[in-house]
């Protein structure tokens, strides 16, 4: 078991550009979440999936905002048009199906827009 | 609408005393509580939890009380060590998603 991987650990684009973010879960874990996070803020909860169904994604994920999860394996998130508010850690974790199943996040990717 | 909150952003303590952390919810959904701890520059690391039926849980060093009641958790750190300076952050669970709080900051004093 090595964890939840994310890569890249940091990203850095310019405004206007499209990023990609890419979440290796725990191989047997059926439940995949994305979270973003600013400085001196908690974990905030942009989107779910279990196995490869998205069943959830916050309001305040815009249009600009799409996560995939083919196969229920790994999953990547992708912003488009970024702009400078979408500068943040953005976080994958993944569980065993609740109820009382603990998150295990991953180290995160930090993406800077300039 | 902040559903878990920790009002305390940073407590300093000294080794060797009891840190004292504290969170509040607002949902009666909620029926699975958690804490996590985070360094600078890494994710969130699972520390302890506890379920809605119960109102106490120990693991070493580290134990959390729940008051539904009250909806009110507490994470005490006893005795404190350098090593526990880190965020915490309050989560809860309504087995759907996590909410988490915006963290308390404890820095243990050497």
């Amino acid at each position: 078991d090595t964890g939840v991987s994310q890569n890249p650990r940091h990203k850095i684009t310019k405004r206007g550009q499209n990023v990609t973010f890419r979440c290796d879960p725990i191989s047997e874990h059926n439940r995949l979440y994305w979270y973003r996070q600013t400085l001196g803020q908690g974990p905030e909860f942009l989107t779910y999936f279990q196995n490869e169904a998205q069943l959830e994604k916050s309001r305040l994920l815009s249009d600009r905002f799409s996560a995939e999860r083919p196969k229920g394996s790994f999953s990547t998130l992708e912003i488009q048009r970024t702009e400078q508010g979408d500068s943040a850690m953005y976080l994958c974790a993944s569980s065993l199906e609740l109820p009382n199943e603990k998150l295990f996040f991953g180290s995160g990717t930090q993406l800077s827009v300039l | 609408d902040q559903q878990v909150k920790q009002n305390s952003p940073s407590l300093s303590v000294q080794e060797g005393r009891i840190s004292i952390l504290n969170c509040d919810y607002t949902n009666s959904m909620f029926d699975y509580f958690l804490w996590y701890k985070k360094y600078p520059a890494e994710g969130p690391t699972f520390l302890i939890s506890i379920s809605s039926i119960k109102d106490k849980n120990e693991d070493g060093r580290f134990t959390v009380f729940l008051n539904k009641s009250a909806k009110h958790l507490s994470l005490h750190i006893v005795p404190s060590q350098p090593g526990d300076s880190a965020v915490y952050f309050c989560a809860a669970s309504d087995r759907n998603q996590f909410y988490f709080g915006t963290g308390t900051s404890l820095t243990v004093i050497p």
